[in-house]
Protein backbone atom coordinates (compact mmCIF):
# COMPACT_ATOMS: atom_id res chain seq x y z
CA UNK A 1 0.00 0.00 0.00
CA UNK A 2 1.66 3.21 -1.41
CA UNK A 3 1.41 5.80 1.39
CA UNK A 4 1.35 9.91 1.88
CA UNK A 5 1.63 11.21 4.85
CA UNK A 6 1.35 14.50 6.03
CA UNK A 7 1.09 16.70 9.43
CA UNK A 8 -2.16 16.26 10.97
CA UNK A 9 -2.95 19.79 11.31
CA UNK A 10 -4.98 22.13 11.22
CA UNK A 11 -2.01 24.52 11.28
CA UNK A 12 -2.34 28.28 12.57
CA UNK A 13 0.27 31.19 11.88
CA UNK A 14 0.38 34.74 12.27
CA UNK A 15 0.40 37.32 8.70
CA UNK A 16 3.79 37.48 7.39
CA UNK A 17 5.15 34.22 9.17
CA UNK A 18 6.35 31.63 7.62
CA UNK A 19 4.40 28.38 7.28
CA UNK A 20 5.94 24.99 7.24
CA UNK A 21 3.84 21.83 5.58
CA UNK A 22 5.81 18.69 5.42
CA UNK A 23 4.66 14.94 3.76
CA UNK A 24 6.46 11.69 3.77
CA UNK A 25 5.74 8.89 1.28
CA UNK A 26 6.83 5.00 1.35
CA UNK A 27 7.28 4.17 -2.39
CA UNK A 28 10.94 4.62 -3.19
CA UNK A 29 10.34 4.28 -6.68
CA UNK A 30 8.28 7.87 -6.65
CA UNK A 31 9.89 10.08 -9.34
CA UNK A 32 6.90 13.12 -8.86
CA UNK A 33 5.93 15.02 -6.33
CA UNK A 34 3.18 18.30 -6.21
CA UNK A 35 1.60 20.44 -3.57
CA UNK A 36 -2.09 21.27 -4.36
CA UNK A 37 -4.02 24.14 -2.54
CA UNK A 38 -7.71 24.08 -2.11
CA UNK A 39 -10.17 26.27 -0.62
CA UNK A 40 -12.74 25.18 0.91
CA UNK A 41 -15.69 24.31 -1.75
CA UNK A 42 -12.95 24.50 -4.89
CA UNK A 43 -11.27 22.00 -6.82
CA UNK A 44 -7.35 21.38 -6.10
CA UNK A 45 -4.59 24.05 -7.49
CA UNK A 46 -1.13 22.80 -8.45
CA UNK A 47 0.93 25.06 -6.84
CA UNK A 48 4.57 23.35 -6.54
CA UNK A 49 5.71 20.34 -8.24
CA UNK A 50 8.89 19.03 -7.64
CA UNK A 51 11.40 16.00 -9.53
CA UNK A 52 14.74 16.37 -7.94
CA UNK A 53 16.03 16.47 -4.38
CA UNK A 54 17.06 20.08 -3.45
CA UNK A 55 14.87 22.90 -3.05
CA UNK A 56 12.64 24.91 -5.63
CA UNK A 57 11.53 28.49 -5.21
CA UNK A 58 8.63 30.05 -6.46
CA UNK A 59 7.46 33.51 -5.51
CA UNK A 60 6.71 33.07 -1.83
CA UNK A 61 6.56 28.96 -2.20
CA UNK A 62 9.81 26.59 -1.79
CA UNK A 63 9.08 23.24 -2.01
CA UNK A 64 12.02 20.96 -0.75
CA UNK A 65 12.43 17.08 -1.61
CA UNK A 66 15.17 14.69 -0.12
CA UNK A 67 14.31 11.26 -1.56
CA UNK A 68 16.62 9.58 0.66
CA UNK A 69 14.54 10.23 3.39
CA UNK A 70 11.30 10.11 1.50
CA UNK A 71 10.43 13.79 2.72
CA UNK A 72 9.37 16.37 0.53
CA UNK A 73 8.19 19.66 2.26
CA UNK A 74 6.45 23.52 1.06
CA UNK A 75 7.44 26.44 3.09
CA UNK A 76 5.36 29.66 2.26
CA UNK A 77 7.10 33.27 2.92
CA UNK A 78 5.44 35.86 4.59
CA UNK A 79 2.08 34.35 4.74
CA UNK A 80 -1.10 35.89 4.05
CA UNK A 81 -5.15 35.64 5.10
CA UNK A 82 -4.99 34.55 1.69
CA UNK A 83 -2.92 31.61 1.71
CA UNK A 84 -5.79 29.83 4.32
CA UNK A 85 -6.80 26.34 2.93
CA UNK A 86 -6.28 22.90 2.48
CA UNK A 87 -2.70 21.88 1.13
CA UNK A 88 -2.68 18.40 -0.41
CA UNK A 89 0.79 16.45 -0.79
CA UNK A 90 0.36 14.28 -3.85
CA UNK A 91 3.19 11.82 -5.48
CA UNK A 92 2.94 10.48 -8.49
CA UNK A 93 3.91 6.72 -8.60
CA UNK A 94 4.09 4.02 -11.02
CA UNK A 95 4.73 0.24 -11.26
CA UNK A 96 7.14 -0.54 -13.50
CA UNK A 97 6.83 2.35 -16.20
CA UNK A 98 2.44 2.05 -15.86
CA UNK A 99 -0.27 2.80 -13.70
CA UNK A 100 0.98 6.13 -13.02
CA UNK A 101 -1.40 7.57 -10.18
CA UNK A 102 -1.40 10.47 -7.78
CA UNK A 103 -1.65 9.31 -4.12
CA UNK A 104 -2.81 12.12 -2.28
CA UNK A 105 -2.11 12.69 1.72
CA UNK A 106 -4.84 13.90 3.80
CA UNK A 107 -4.28 17.23 3.42
CA UNK A 108 -3.84 19.86 5.83
CA UNK A 109 -5.69 23.34 6.65
CA UNK A 110 -3.56 25.90 6.72
CA UNK A 111 -5.02 29.43 8.82
CA UNK A 112 -2.93 32.55 8.61
CA UNK A 113 -4.50 34.97 11.01
CA UNK A 114 -4.55 38.63 10.32
CA UNK B 1 -3.45 27.55 -20.73
CA UNK B 2 -3.96 25.51 -18.02
CA UNK B 3 -7.87 25.16 -17.91
CA UNK B 4 -9.96 21.86 -17.87
CA UNK B 5 -13.54 22.97 -17.54
CA UNK B 6 -16.61 20.64 -16.01
CA UNK B 7 -20.13 20.63 -16.78
CA UNK B 8 -22.50 20.96 -14.58
CA UNK B 9 -21.52 23.07 -11.92
CA UNK B 10 -23.89 21.51 -9.92
CA UNK B 11 -26.15 18.16 -10.31
CA UNK B 12 -29.38 17.01 -8.18
CA UNK B 13 -30.15 13.74 -9.18
CA UNK B 14 -32.83 11.07 -7.98
CA UNK B 15 -32.02 7.74 -7.11
CA UNK B 16 -33.32 5.99 -10.53
CA UNK B 17 -31.85 9.02 -12.75
CA UNK B 18 -29.64 8.81 -15.61
CA UNK B 19 -27.32 11.88 -16.27
CA UNK B 20 -23.47 12.68 -17.43
CA UNK B 21 -20.67 14.89 -16.03
CA UNK B 22 -18.57 16.10 -18.98
CA UNK B 23 -14.74 17.43 -19.15
CA UNK B 24 -12.96 19.18 -21.38
CA UNK B 25 -9.54 20.31 -22.34
CA UNK B 26 -7.99 21.91 -25.22
CA UNK B 27 -4.22 22.10 -23.79
CA UNK B 28 -3.35 18.98 -26.08
CA UNK B 29 -3.19 16.66 -22.66
CA UNK B 30 -3.20 12.49 -23.34
CA UNK B 31 -4.24 11.73 -20.04
CA UNK B 32 -7.58 12.26 -18.10
CA UNK B 33 -9.23 11.39 -15.08
CA UNK B 34 -12.15 11.37 -13.12
CA UNK B 35 -11.78 11.47 -9.06
CA UNK B 36 -14.08 11.52 -6.33
CA UNK B 37 -13.76 13.30 -3.42
CA UNK B 38 -15.81 13.57 -0.16
CA UNK B 39 -15.96 16.41 2.04
CA UNK B 40 -12.78 16.98 4.27
CA UNK B 41 -10.93 14.02 2.37
CA UNK B 42 -8.54 14.18 -0.60
CA UNK B 43 -9.28 13.25 -4.07
CA UNK B 44 -9.75 9.71 -4.90
CA UNK B 45 -9.31 8.56 -8.21
CA UNK B 46 -11.97 6.28 -9.89
CA UNK B 47 -10.69 6.20 -13.65
CA UNK B 48 -7.62 6.77 -15.77
CA UNK B 49 -7.91 7.46 -19.72
CA UNK B 50 -4.72 7.45 -21.63
CA UNK B 51 -4.40 8.20 -25.39
CA UNK B 52 -8.66 7.84 -25.44
CA UNK B 53 -8.21 4.16 -24.17
CA UNK B 54 -9.11 3.39 -20.80
CA UNK B 55 -6.43 2.38 -18.47
CA UNK B 56 -7.17 2.57 -14.79
CA UNK B 57 -10.30 1.60 -13.43
CA UNK B 58 -10.20 1.70 -9.73
CA UNK B 59 -12.71 -0.42 -9.41
CA UNK B 60 -15.41 1.75 -9.35
CA UNK B 61 -19.08 0.39 -9.49
CA UNK B 62 -20.97 0.23 -12.69
CA UNK B 63 -22.96 2.48 -12.13
CA UNK B 64 -20.59 5.01 -13.01
CA UNK B 65 -19.56 4.73 -16.43
CA UNK B 66 -16.54 6.30 -18.33
CA UNK B 67 -16.10 7.35 -21.71
CA UNK B 68 -13.60 9.54 -23.86
CA UNK B 69 -15.15 10.51 -27.35
CA UNK B 70 -12.23 12.00 -28.26
CA UNK B 71 -8.65 13.54 -27.00
CA UNK B 72 -10.45 16.75 -25.21
CA UNK B 73 -13.50 14.92 -23.88
CA UNK B 74 -14.56 12.73 -21.34
CA UNK B 75 -17.89 12.09 -19.70
CA UNK B 76 -19.08 9.81 -16.57
CA UNK B 77 -22.14 8.43 -17.38
CA UNK B 78 -24.53 8.07 -14.05
CA UNK B 79 -27.10 5.91 -13.62
CA UNK B 80 -28.98 4.14 -10.59
CA UNK B 81 -26.46 6.08 -7.98
CA UNK B 82 -27.06 5.65 -4.23
CA UNK B 83 -27.05 8.98 -1.70
CA UNK B 84 -23.20 7.48 -0.69
CA UNK B 85 -22.58 8.58 -4.36
CA UNK B 86 -23.01 12.47 -3.35
CA UNK B 87 -19.57 14.33 -3.39
CA UNK B 88 -17.80 16.53 -5.38
CA UNK B 89 -16.52 14.75 -8.78
CA UNK B 90 -13.34 16.24 -10.81
CA UNK B 91 -11.83 15.68 -13.90
CA UNK B 92 -8.03 16.51 -14.43
CA UNK B 93 -5.93 16.33 -17.51
CA UNK B 94 -1.73 15.74 -17.58
CA UNK B 95 0.68 15.72 -21.17
CA UNK B 96 0.99 11.82 -20.77
CA UNK B 97 0.01 9.25 -17.57
CA UNK B 98 3.13 9.10 -16.96
CA UNK B 99 4.76 11.55 -14.17
CA UNK B 100 3.58 15.12 -15.23
CA UNK B 101 1.71 17.70 -13.86
CA UNK B 102 -1.94 16.75 -13.55
CA UNK B 103 -4.86 19.58 -13.75
CA UNK B 104 -7.85 19.96 -12.19
CA UNK B 105 -11.20 21.27 -13.33
CA UNK B 106 -13.66 23.40 -11.16
CA UNK B 107 -15.60 19.92 -10.40
CA UNK B 108 -19.13 18.72 -10.40
CA UNK B 109 -20.93 19.19 -7.22
CA UNK B 110 -23.27 16.00 -6.98
CA UNK B 111 -26.52 15.46 -4.97
CA UNK B 112 -28.57 12.24 -5.01
CA UNK B 113 -31.83 12.08 -3.18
Amino acid sequence: QKEVEQNSGPLSVPEGAIASLNCTYSDRGSQSFFWYRQYSGKSPELIMSIYSNGDKEDGRFTAQLNKASQYVSLLIRDSQPSDSATYLCAVNTGNGGSNYKLTFGKGTLLTVNP
Amino acid sequence: DTEVTQTPKHLVMGMTNKKSLKCEQHMGHRAMYWYKQKAKKPPELMFVYSYEKLSINESVPSRFSPECPNSSLLNLHLHALQPEDSALYLCASSQTDGYNEQFFGPGTRLTVL
